[in-house]
């Protein structure tokens, strides 16, 4: 059982360069969300999907945006890199938003250079 | 949503119980005491949750005050395994959207 899978885990970008990063959870799960993570920082909530179909901003949208392809997968795309950018990205999921512990993915380390 | 107080670290001697606490005062009746941890550097791993009474599962046991207001989670024979970042989240009607995660308590097991 994979739980939540992300890709890349490492990637290098340059200023002005886009990407985006995939998350995937085999789980049935409903709702999907993308957290950064930087240095003697928490979490910090970056976008959402409630269920399929939907996405909403979190705490920290400014630079990013998000696709919800499936009840399965959820990606953040960033369309021009900014050294902002430069963190440990995390995806989780739940069964629902107020519904059941979050599961999260091994993160992906990006560097914006 | 409330938000939780957590020391910024602490060490336990391995083999010895490790008991972490959390502040969270300002709770509201239908929110739940969630516990993670991070190890390393890896995606956070859930541990336990409660509402009221105390829970013991597998990895921990979570005491939570009758009012409330704290909570202790107790990671009964601590290992060097188990040094990671330890999260205290609450998490009520309103969505994890909502939630904050703070930075945690690290936990350093020491030999």
């Amino acid at each position: 059982n994979a739980g939540v899978t992300q890709t890349p885990k490492f990637q290098v970008l340059k200023t002005g360069q886009s990407m985006t990063l995939q998350c995937a959870q085999d789980m049935n799960h409903n709702s999907m969300y993308w957290y950064r993570q930087d240095p003697g920082m928490g979490l910090r909530l970056i976008y959402y999907s409630a269920s399929e179909g939907t996405t909403d901003k979190g705490e920290v949208p400014n630079g990013y945006n998000v696709s919800r392809l499936n009840k399965r997968e959820f990606s953040l795309r960033l369309e021009s890199a900014a050294p902002s950018q430069t963190s440990v990205y995390f995806c989780a999921s739940s069964l629902g938003l107020n519904t059941g512990e979050l599961f999260f993915g091994e993160g992906s380390r990006l560097t914006v250079l | 949503d409330a938000k939780t107080t957590q020391p910024t670290s602490m060490d336990c001697a391995e083999g010895r119980a490790a008991n972490l606490p959390c502040n969270h005062s300002t709770i509201s009746g239908n929110e739940y005491v969630y516990w993670y941890r991070q190890i390393h550097s890896q995606g956070p791993q859930y541990i336990i949750h409660g509402l009221k009474n105390n829970e013991t599962n597998e990895m921990a046991s979570l005491i939570i005050t009758e009012d409330r207001k704290s909570s202790t989670l107790i990671l009964p024979h601590a290992t060097l395994r188990d040094t990671a970042v330890y999260y205290c989240i609450l998490e009520g009607s309103g969505g994890y959207q909502k939630v904050t995660f703070g930075t945690g308590t690290k936990l350093q097991v020491i030999p």
